[in-house]
C-alpha cells in the first residue's frame, strides 16, 4: 500500500529554535495537511494546501508557522521560532481527491516535536 | 458543546464481549463521518466511514443518527488486537477538514 513518509521520526530543539518537518506525500495526491496532537489531547487540524498553496488554516496556525512544496515530492511544516508548546506529535496527510473518496486521506506516522 | 464528543473509557472488557462506543457532534450540517483507530504514539487510521443507512465490515458496525446527532461504533467478539483508542470524526460542513474527538480507549483483556 502507497505510504506517507515523515522524517524525523523525533525532534529535539530548544525554544526559540526554527524547525523543519518533512513530509513525502504518496505520489499522485493533490491535496496535503498537517494536523498534531499534543499529548493526551485530540487530533487537531492545522493546514490544507493544494495548488502550491494554503487552502484553509487553524487559528493554531500563527505567523510562526509556514508550509511549502519545495520541488514537487517534499511538502514541509516550519515553525520559525518554536515555544514549549509547540511540542506535539505533528502529522502529514495526503488525499488524491477532494470530495470523492474523502475517507482516502492517508496519515503518515508522525513526528514527534520536543521543544526543551 | 464541543466540536465532537466522546466518552473518553476507558472501556476494559474480557476476550469475546461486545462493545459499543457513542459519539455526539455539534454542528447539523456535517455530511461526513467516520471511526478511526489509533495505536499508542501512532497515525489515526480509517477503521470505517459511517452511513445513514449503518454499514457493517467484519465484527464492526457503525451507525449514524442524524437526528440526534449521534454517532455509534459496535464492535462484537472483541479480540486483544482491537485494544486502542476509536476517534469518531466529523468533517466540517464548510471545508475538507477532519475534526476530531478526543477518542476513546479500549482496553481487550483475555
Amino acid at each position: 500500500e502507497p505510504e506517507v513518509t515523515q522524517t524525523p521520526s523525533h525532534q529535539v530543539t530548544q525554544m526559540g529554535q526554527e524547525v523543519i518537518l518533512r513530509c513525502v506525500p504518496i505520489s499522485n495526491h493533490l491535496y496535503f495537511y498537517w494536523y498534531r496532537q499534543i499529548l493526551g489531547q485530540k487530533v487537531e487540524f492545522l493546514v490544507s494546501f493544494y495548488n502550491n498553496e494554503i487552502s484553509e488554516k487553524s487559528e493554531i496556525f500563527d505567523d510562526q508557522f509556514s508550509v511549502e512544496r519545495p520541488d514537487g515530492s517534499n511538502f514541509t511544516l516550519k515553525i520559525r521560532s518554536t515555544k514549549l508548546e509547540d511540542s506535539a506529535m505533528y502529522f502529514c496527510a495526503s488525499r488524491e481527491t477532494r470530495t470523492d473518496d474523502r475517507e482516502k486521506l492517508f496519515f503518515g506516522s508522525g513526528t514527534q516535536l520536543s521543544v526543551l | 458543546r464541543k466540536e465532537v464528543e466522546q466518552d473518553p473509557g476507558p472501556f476494559n472488557v474480557p476476550e469475546g464481549a461486545t462493545v459499543a462506543f457513542n459519539c455526539t457532534y455539534s454542528n447539523s450540517a456535517s455530511q461526513s463521518f467516520f471511526w478511526y483507530r489509533q495505536d499508542c504514539r501512532k497515525e489515526p487510521k480509517l477503521l470505517m466511514s459511517v452511513y445513514s443507512s449503518g454499514n457493517e465490515d467484519g465484527r464492526f458496525t457503525a451507525q449514524l443518527n442524524r437526528a440526534s446527532q449521534y454517532i455509534s461504533l459496535l464492535i462484537r467478539d472483541s479480540k486483544l488486537s482491537d485494544s486502542a483508542t476509536y476517534l469518531c470524526v466529523v468533517t466540517d460542513p464548510n471545508t475538507d477538514k477532519l475534526i476530531f474527538g478526543t477518542g476513546t480507549r479500549l482496553q481487550v483483556f483475555p
